[in-house]
């Protein structure tokens, strides 16, 4: 069972088009990490939300983190080939004292065509 | 900050081989962690230290894998016996201390194949 479950899985739209992508669970978390990927390199950090109901923006990416703290969703306008990669959600929760765990979902992989 | 350093990039080997993945983490961070990504996934997390203890193995790293970060510093994965369903790559990930919204930093991976 995936802790996180990312949707779509794969995504290809066309340069200018607008986008949304998901981060679903059924567990509370204490906060929410996206991370972008591309081929041969390891993940970089987007955004981390932390409050219910919380919207951050990063140029033409809007983050929300669910009321519930569960869900999280990306949303890009006007797409550019720049943003290819595969976009992956992490979810942080308590693994005792102090201590905090990541776990990641599966990605939604974007393609955006020129 | 020089990032996450970590060698080889890419490391092919024959089953029952045994290999050894080293990762350089950005020198102020205390945390250490090491995920596995296969493709179509994102990253499993194997393990992480703060400094040199270890403080959590997943249940994924089997007997064969073993992690130590000697002094709190750098970190090597060791795989022993290496099968074809370890061909993975391997990231490694650092962060300071901030509790649950602290970011990780990842380097570029090690990429094992095992033929």
């Amino acid at each position: 069972t995936q802790l996180l479950e990312q949707s779509p899985q794969f995504l290809s739209i066309q340069e200018g088009e607008n986008l949304t992508v998901y981060c679903n669970s059924s567990s509370v978390f204490s906060s929410l990490q996206w991370y972008r990927q591309e081929p041969g390199e390891g993940p970089v950090l987007l955004v981390t939300v932390v409050t219910g109901g919380e919207v951050k923006k990063l140029k033409r990416l809007t983050f929300q983190f669910g009321d519930a703290r569960k869900d999280s969703s990306l949303h890009i306008t006007a797409a550019q080939p720049g943003d290819t990669g595969l976009y992956l959600c992490a979810g942080a929760q308590n693994s005792g004292g102090s201590n905090y765990k990541l776990t990641f979902g599966k990605g939604t992989l974007l393609t955006v065509n020129p | 900050d020089t990032g996450v350093s970590q060698n080889p990039r890419h490391k092919i080997t024959k089953r029952g081989q045994n290999v050894t993945f080293r990762c350089d983490p950005i020198s102020e961070h205390n945390r250490l962690y090491w995920y596995r990504q296969t493709l179509g996934q994102g990253p499993e997390f194997l393990t992480y230290f703060q400094n040199e203890a270890q403080l959590e193995k997943s249940r994924l790293l089997s007997d064969r894998f073993s992690a130590e970060r000697p002094k709190g510093s750098f970190s090597t994965l060791e795989i022993q016996r290496t099968e074809q369903g370890d061909s993975a790559m391997y990231l490694c990930a650092s962060s300071s201390i901030r509790g649950f919204n602290s970011p990780l930093h990842f380097g570029n991976g090690t990429r094992l194949t095992v033929t």
